[in-house]
């Protein structure tokens, strides 16, 4: 069966701390993960990692694909109140017609 | 671009009732979803339509029922709501499936 898990489930940090989320994965037949970040309202795309990319970065936000481990890593960088929100990790799999989702880190950002 | 839009924003319902809601999108994409989100389940997918006159059961499709109207519009309607449809729902669309789906705004709908 399909699984994404995330973790930690939830995340208290000062500003300016840098924060590690992670994503696990089982799949068969791996196409693509893909980071967003869900504030009150939408999900927002953030970052697709696939086999031929498996690094991307923009501004303060990174994130890491490791296939052998199966799994995914989202930094923050010197984080701010803005960065507080839900970040949910989804995969998706060669012949599946939708994302599998895993339950989101929420991250709070205290200034 | 508004992107992907959906109505309405809020909705109470008694068990029972029917409704539909509404979801469209203008960046000219083939596929569209529907999700529900429920505190600590996730997104889970209820339909989608990979193309304009195509939809497909996802993982929670009872009760629900959809309609792709046109390649713009995709709408999902309760026929009898039950207290376990009250949620989030999302809207998504994608260029095609499989992509980056970019997500609505939400309709938080609950039913008493």
């Amino acid at each position: 069966e399909d699984k994404v898990v995330q973790s930690p489930l939830s995340l208290v940090v000062h500003e300016g701390d840098t924060v590690t989320l992670n994503c696990s994965y089982e799949v068969t037949n791996f196409r693509s993960l893909l980071w967003y970040k869900q504030e009150k309202k939408a999900p927002t795309f953030l970052f697709m990692l696939t086999s031929s990319g498996i690094e991307k970065k923009s501004g303060r936000l990174s994130s890491i694909l490791d296939k052998k481990e199966l799994s995914s890593i989202l930094n923050i960088t010197a984080t701010q109140t803005g960065d507080s929100a839900i970040y949910l990790c989804a995969v998706n799999h060669s012949g599946a017609n939708n994302l599998f989702f895993g339950t989101g880190t929420r991250l709070t950002v205290i200034p | 671009n508004a992107g992907v839009t959906q109505t309405p924003k809020f909705q109470v319902l008694k068990t029972g009732q029917s409704m539909t809601l509404q979801c469209a999108q203008d960046m000219n994409h083939n596929s569209m979803y529907w999700y529900r989100q429920d505190p600590g389940m996730g997104l889970r997918l209820i339909y989608y339509s990979a193309s304009e006159g195509t939809t497909d059961k996802g993982e929670v499709p009872n009760g629900y029922n959809v309609s792709r109207l046109n390649k713009r519009e995709f709408s999902l309607r309760l026929e009898s709501a039950a207290p376990s449809q009250t949620s989030v729902y999302f809207c998504a669309s994608s260029r095609t499936l499989g992509e980056t789906q970019y997500f609505g705004p939400g309709t938080r709908l609950l039913v008493l």
